[in-house]
């Protein structure tokens, strides 16, 4: 079955820098998806990647699925307290997009003002 | 309502008592999953509804869990005999099926077994 890994686990940036989150297959990513979860609340859609190579933004969060689709990163520019929580990226299972998507152990962003 | 509804929102049961959990999904959405997340943890697979194939169960830790779902609406989780372990923010969504597997999540159940 197929596997997410997450690095790193977890991260404690200074307001205004940049950070970058990866997430890892053991197959090949049919779709892949970043959330955003924060702390006490619950998960909210970022974006969605599914070709190689393809990259998508949204205000200051950048991620890209390499061309391979094994690995796809997540990318904040100028990071602000508003970007801190748990941000997790989730994949299909398969091609068919019929089946269920499974989750990485997600990373813990903390930004320090 | 617009988005994923989950009731109780706060669920506190002693050791041994059973509890049922609710998920109400986006009306139309023919999938639906839930989630068990333990505290400073990633989310943990339970079960998932598309339409009305046999659901997949593989996620379930043990038989003392168990889920239905009528039709596509609501759906409840249950756990029986709940152990200090089960304590957890049990967390629904549901997409629509086909054309986007984007998951809508509710805003989960914080299960407390004392």
């Amino acid at each position: 079955s197929q596997e997410l890994e997450q690095s790193p686990q977890s991260l404690i940036v200074q307001e205004g820098k940049n950070l970058t989150i990866n997430c890892t297959s053991s197959k090949t990513l049919y779709g892949l998806y970043w959330y955003k979860q924060k702390y006490g609340e619950g998960l909210i859609f970022l974006m969605m990647l599914q070709k190689g190579g393809e990259e998508k933004s949204h205000e200051k969060i950048t991620a890209k699925l390499d061309e391979k689709k094994q690995q796809s990163s997540l990318h904040i520019t100028a990071s602000q307290p508003s970007h801190a929580g748990i941000y997790l990226c989730g994949a299909d299972e398969d091609e068919t997009s019929y089946d269920k998507v499974i989750f990485g152990p997600g990373t813990s962003l903390s930004v320090i003002p | 309502g617009a988005g994923v509804s989950q009731s109780p929102s706060n669920k506190v049961t002693e050791k041994g008592k059973d509890v049922e959990l609710r998920c109400d999904p986006i009306s139309g959405h023919t999938a639906l999953y839930w989630y068990r997340q333990r505290l400073g943890q990633g989310l943990e697979f339970l079960i998932y509804f598309q339409g009305n194939s046999a659901p997949d169960k593989s996620g379930l830790p043990s038989d003392r869990f168990s889920a239905e779902r009528t039709g596509e609406s609501v759906s409840t989780l249950t756990i029986q005999r709940t152990q200090q372990e089960d304590s957890a923010v049990y967390l629904c969504a549901s997409s629509l099926i086909p054309g986007s597997n984007e998951q809508f999540f509710g805003p989960g159940t914080r299960l407390t077994v004392l």
